[in-house]
């Protein structure tokens, strides 16, 4: 079965740093690209960030460009997203999710979330 | 930036039909996905590449998408199915967009 698992969200200070993880399982990691996607609370869905199979695109929302990137380790199976200069607006619920083999691109499966908490 | 407008809200009896739309210009030239999300829980694929249901969907879930427009419906629709959902597209200047989001309640 497809398993993908975040882990590494916390509680940080405004200005502060995080690395999220998301180790997935059940399927050929390297030949899917992978998103990050957040719910703030009370919120909609916001897709955060893409990186491709061949980690050669890479894509980010307006709102996480220049502090927040992606990567991914095929040896790990694996994709990260590491989040600096954290701001209380970025407090949310983030997932990893897989991207389908489709025209479209839909996210077909999809990790529990870690909470992330910026506060003071 | 690319948008995509959802009611906020729907609200249908048991047993009959539930129509959500999500607006974006020219959406119809791409293809639209859904997504259930209900609280503690993970999002899931509803509905992929305007109308293609994924394994395990039930059959009351369709969608179609032309003009400006994607419609996500849900036939007979049961209590269960209460949860917001989102459309969501590919767009060459954001990637991925997803839609405001609408609160289905099953009355």
């Amino acid at each position: 079965d497809v398993q993908l698992v975040e882990s590494g969200g916390d509680l940080v200070q405004p200005g502060g740093s995080l690395r999220l993880s998301c180790a997935a399982s059940g399927f050929t990691f390297n030949n899917y690209a992978m998103n990050w996607v957040r719910q703030a609370p009370g919120k909609g869905l916001e897709w955060i960030s893409y990186i491709s199979s061949s980690n050669n695109i890479i894509y980010y929302a307006d709102s996480v460009k220049g502090r927040f990137s992606i990567s991914r380790d095929e040896a790990k199976n694996s994709v990260f997203l590491q989040m600096n200069s954290l701001r209380v607006e970025d407090t949310a619920v983030y997932y990893c999710a897989r991207v389908a083999i489709l025209t479209g691109f839909p996210q077909d499966y999809w990790g529990q979330g870690t909470l992330v908490t910026v506060s003071s | 930036s690319y948008e995509l407008t959802q009611p906020p809200s729907v609200s249908v009896s048991p047993g009959q039909t539930a129509t959500i739309t999500c607006s974006g210009d020219k959406l119809g030239d791409q293809y639209a996905s859904w997504y259930q999300k209900k609280p503690g829980q993970s999002p899931l694929l509803v509905i992929y590449q305007d109308r293609k249901r994924p394994s395990g969907i039930p059959e009351r879930f369709s969608g179609s998408n032309s003009g400006n427009t994607a419609t996500l419906t849900i036939s007979g629709t049961q209590p269960m199915d209460e949860a917001d959902y989102y459309c969501q597209t590919w767009d060459g200047s954001t990637p991925y967009v997803f839609g405001t989001g609408t609160t289905v309640t099953v009355l």
